[in-house]
């Protein structure tokens, strides 16, 4: 089955400076790797997502990269503000018998200092 | 759209006690999953579902049972609750099991 490493668990960075997460997948047939934040006592939301055929998409001051062939995706996020401390989750979803299944990764923790 | 509805929002069980955990969507979702997220964790898949009468294990389905008869509702079924299982519950639902939509969450606890 799948499995989704995430590094690193916490992240500490300065109010402007960037931000990176990584994570890694195992299984070469997954196709769909969205990343979430989860802000204090909240429920997990979509921020941006990424299909297998696509090596890079932007929205604003966050952006995610796919690289198939290491089987790793990255999320970069630009400028942080202080509001952008959250946990962040990387899944991957892969589809199996015909359905899609979603696995997460452990999460990192980022807290954006001002 | 009220979107993903969980109930309750918490909980506090007995060891040995038995309860279900509500999640019902609006959005003509076919998929729908169970989460558990213990403290400072991630997210563990229970159990999902990719349409009504159609249910999978995940990855820690231990101590949980699922049903799903129609395509709004996906309750969980804890059957003698263990302290293993105080945790936050997250329900989720999906149109093609890409993008998730998540409740807000039931935090149980077994004392």
């Amino acid at each position: 089955g799948e499995n989704v490493e995430q590094h690193p668990s916490t992240l500490s960075v300065q109010e402007g400076d960037s931000a990176v997460i990584k994570c890694t997948y195992s299984d070469s047939a997954s196709n769909y790797f969205p990343w979430y934040k989860q802000e204090l006592g909240k429920r997990p939301q979509l921020i941006i997502d990424i299909r297998s055929n696509v090596g890079e998409k932007k929205d604003q001051r966050i952006a995610v990269t796919l690289n198939k062939t290491a089987k790793h995706f990255s999320l970069h996020i630009t400028e942080t503000q202080p509001e952008d401390s959250a946990v962040y989750f990387c899944a991957a979803s892969r589809r199996s018998g015909g359905y899609n299944k979603l696995i997460f990764g452990a999460g990192t923790r980022l807290a954006v200092h001002p | 759209n009220a979107g993903v509805t969980q109930t309750p929002k918490f909980r506090i069980l007995k060891i040995g006690q038995s309860m279900t955990l509500q999640c019902t969507q609006d959005m003509n979702h076919n998929y729908m999953y169970w989460y558990r997220q213990d403290p400072g964790m991630g997210l563990k898949l229970i159990y999902y579902s990719v349409g009504a009468g159609i249910t999978d294990k995940g990855e820690v389905p231990n101590g949980y049972n699922v049903s799903r008869s129609t395509t709004e509702d996906f309750p969980l079924r804890l059957e003698l609750a263990a302290p293993s299982q105080t945790s936050v519950y997250f329900c989720a639902s999906s149109y093609s099991g890409h993008e998730a939509f998540f409740g807000q969450g039931t935090r149980l606890t077994v004392v």
